[in-house]
């Protein structure tokens, strides 16, 4: 079975521009979420999506948002770019949004804004 | 959510058991505790997760103690490729139950 995946794995932007990262979940997961990782604050929920509705919501700005697929694909924006943006945005599967059922992860996307 | 307490680092020769300790004192009756560990640059790693038994399966083994208040995860037999940070974690449940609040986890190094 085919593991997470997103695109792009790389991605090098400029202050002020928005961009989209993309995530497809394993086959058959239906909760997806997503995280970012910097140096300084370490691994940090963004949110999580089940049935194309948001459930969860971590402590970030409005200029990151997300949103997901009738097939459980998803995507998140960030707008108006700041440096701080700069991170490893990693995105994360399971069957269902409980608690027992284990979050598979991808390789992450690599943003780094200028 | 409950949280963990792990050890900054530790050190294991190649062949031998890990050990690592997380203590989750706080922890509530339905909340999962969770491994995962990650390699540098790539995406987290699940390992193992369990309730209230220990838990085995081919990576790991999952020891938890009865109060639930503590538990260790056991590497059996240690190589260079598990050399990575190792994160403890306690997931509540209902509709926070999906997310992972990771902590700073126990950077595991494996000697030859």
């Amino acid at each position: 079975k085919a593991g997470v995946t997103q695109t792009p794995r790389y991605l090098i932007k400029t202050r002020g521009q928005q961009v989209t990262l993309s995530c497809s979940p394993i086959s058959g997961h239906r909760s997806v979420s997503w995280y970012q990782q910097t140096p300084g604050q370490g691994l940090q929920f963004l949110f999580e999506y089940f049935s194309e509705t948001q459930r969860n919501k971590g402590n970030f700005p409005g200029r990151f948002s997300g949103r997901q697929f009738s097939n459980s694909r998803s995507e998140m924006n960030v707008s108006t770019l700041e440096l701080g943006d700069s991170a490893l945005y990693l995105c994360a599967s399971s069957l269902e949004p409980a608690n027992h059922y284990e979050q598979y992860f991808g390789p992450g996307t690599r943003l780094t804004v200028t | 959510d409950a949280k963990t307490t792990q050890p900054p680092s530790m050190d294991c020769a190649e062949g031998r058991a890990a050990n690592l300790p997380c203590n989750h004192s706080t922890i509530s009756g339905n909340e999962y505790v969770y491994w995962y560990r990650q390699i540098h640059s790539q995406g987290p790693q699940y390992i193992i997760h369990g309730l209230k038994n220990n838990e085995t399966n081919e990576m790991a083994s999952l020891i938890i103690t009865e109060d639930r208040k503590s538990s260790t995860l056991i590497l059996p037999h240690a190589t260079l490729r598990d050399t990575a940070v190792y994160y403890c974690i306690v997931r509540v449940g209902g509709a926070a139950g999906n997310k992972l609040t990771f902590g700073g986890g126990t950077r595991v190094l494996v000697k030859p």
